[in-house]
């Protein structure tokens, strides 16, 4: 079975902290993806990434930055958390084509 | 640009009746839909899909018909189990352009004994 990793399940922050989330995927696939997940929108693209060193951004991307250097994981990054990011953030992988494989998420609070 | 549209939950059901969840969207071309379920602390995962107009996706007793005329694709059940309680999320994926997909807001379903 495809296996898609998040570091961790839940996290809280400081606003104005560097905030790190990690994704690893097990089944080499080349295309990963970074959503968040807020009550009442759905799930929101924030940054994808079809290759290794290669990234686009999403729908929203202000606020992030993400960096793919080997193509099992893609990190997402917070610059400076602020308490809009507080969120539920899913990671997925796919293999080309439009079956997305998510990870379980992260919980992130930002204080 | 691309959006797709769900109806607002939570449905409540008791178990074995009928559900639908509607699902309209907009997008230039022809899309690919799809309906992704997440269960209770869990990722989504997909439930099931269709390509092109009149394709009919199923999977555990769930279908759905891609609607060209009326830009829909609405999920079926003819008898809801406890175990089906989750979100559930409308998809498209553009046949041309960014190949990303796009999300409705969720559907939450609540089946009762």
């Amino acid at each position: 079975d495809v296996k898609v990793t998040q570091s961790s399940r839940y996290l809280v922050k400081r606003t104005g902290e560097k905030v790190f989330l990690e994704c690893v995927q097990d089944m080499d696939h080349e295309n990963m993806f970074w959503y968040r997940q807020d009550p009442g929108l759905g799930l929101r693209l924030i940054y994808f990434s079809y290759d290794v060193k290669m990234k686009e951004k999403g729908d929203i991307p202000e606020g992030y930055s993400v960096s793919r250097e080997k193509k099992e994981r893609f990190s997402l990054i917070l610059e400076s958390a602020s308490t809009n990011q507080t969120s539920m953030y899913l990671c997925a992988s796919s293999p080309g084509g439009e079956k997305l494989f998510f990870g379980s998420g992260t919980q992130l609070s930002v204080l | 640009g691309n959006s797709v549209t769900q109806m607002e939950g939570p449905v409540t059901l008791s178990e074995e009746a009928f559900l639908t969840i509607n699902c309209t969207y907009t997008a230039t071309g022809y899309p690919s839909l799809f309906w992704y379920v997440q269960y209770p602390g869990e990722g989504l995962q997909l439930l099931l899909k269709a390509t092109k107009a009149d394709d009919k996706g199923s999977n555990k007793g769930f279908e759905a018909t891609y609607r060209k005329e009326t830009t829909s694709f609405h999920l079926e059940k003819g008898s809801v189990q406890v175990s089906d309680s989750a979100v559930y999320f409308c998809a498209l994926s553009p046949n041309t352009g960014r190949r990303a997909l796009t999300f409705g807001s969720g559907t939450r379903l609540q089946v009762q004994p």
